[in-house]
């Protein structure tokens, strides 16, 4: 039963550019849920996708976006890649029919660096 | 700004030490209450999922409770365990399914 994976792991990129990250969800989850983790800080909920729709948004701005695929997948695109985008990216899936009672599972995230 | 907060934020015991430290979170459209342990170079796992106000759960030496009236849950570790070094992070859900976490509170138990 694989769990959420995440790709890739490592990533360094340069201001301006731009990137995607990948999430596949843990076997029979089918939302998922990206967070940007800074140093020293909890993670920050960027948005969360359920049927292919992005349902709610934390205080993140237009430049990233996301999607969700028919096979529950997800990506993380961020635009104009600003030093301050640098941080660990977890995406964590959940089976959305319970609700946020249910725990979510995090992959190992991808580590973000900008030069 | 909704604000998450957990104390202390950082915590040595020895082992065999019983410890416990807290998540404050808004009392209004309080939805659900996670707790995660996170252990170094390991992915977030989950420790319970409290909905209740009174809700109390227990996993082997680890137990929580839950007050959403006052804002506010404790997580108890009794007769803590090197193994129980890690970030423990609380995260707030409110009814429009935001997802709201802690900074941690960072335990290291020593043998």
């Amino acid at each position: 039963d694989a769990g959420v994976t995440q790709s890739p792991t490592h990533l360094i990129k340069t201001r301006g550019q731009q990137v995607t990250l990948r999430c596949s969800p843990k076997s029979g989850h089918d939302t998922v849920s990206w967070y940007q983790q800074a140093l020293g800080q909890g993670p920050q909920f960027i948005f969360q996708y359920y049927e292919e729709e992005e349902r709610q948004r934390g205080n993140f701005p237009d430049r990233f976006s996301g999607h969700q695929f028919p096979n529950y997948s997800s990506e993380l695109n961020v635009n104009a890649l600003l030093l301050g985008d640098s941080a660990l990216y977890l995406c964590a899936s959940s089976l959305q029919g319970a609700g946020s009672n249910q725990p979510q599972h995090f992959g190992d995230g991808t580590r973000l660096s900008i030069l | 700004i909704l604000n998450v907060e957990q104390s202390p934020q950082s915590l040595h015991v020895q082992e065999g030490d019983s410890t416990n430290f807290t998540c404050s979170f808004p009392s209004s459209n309080f939805y659900a209450l996670h707790w995660y342990r996170w252990e170094t170079a390991k992915s977030p796992e989950a420790l319970f999922v409290m909905t209740l106000n009174g809700d109390e759960k227990k996993k082997g030496r680890i137990s929580a409770t839950l007050n959403t009236k006052e804002g506010y849950s404790y997580l108890y570790i009794k007769g803590s365990q090197p193994e129980d070094s890690a970030t423990y992070l609380c995260a707030f859900v409110n009814n429009f399914n935001k997802f709201y976490f802690g900074s941690g509170t960072k335990l290291n138990v020593k043998p």
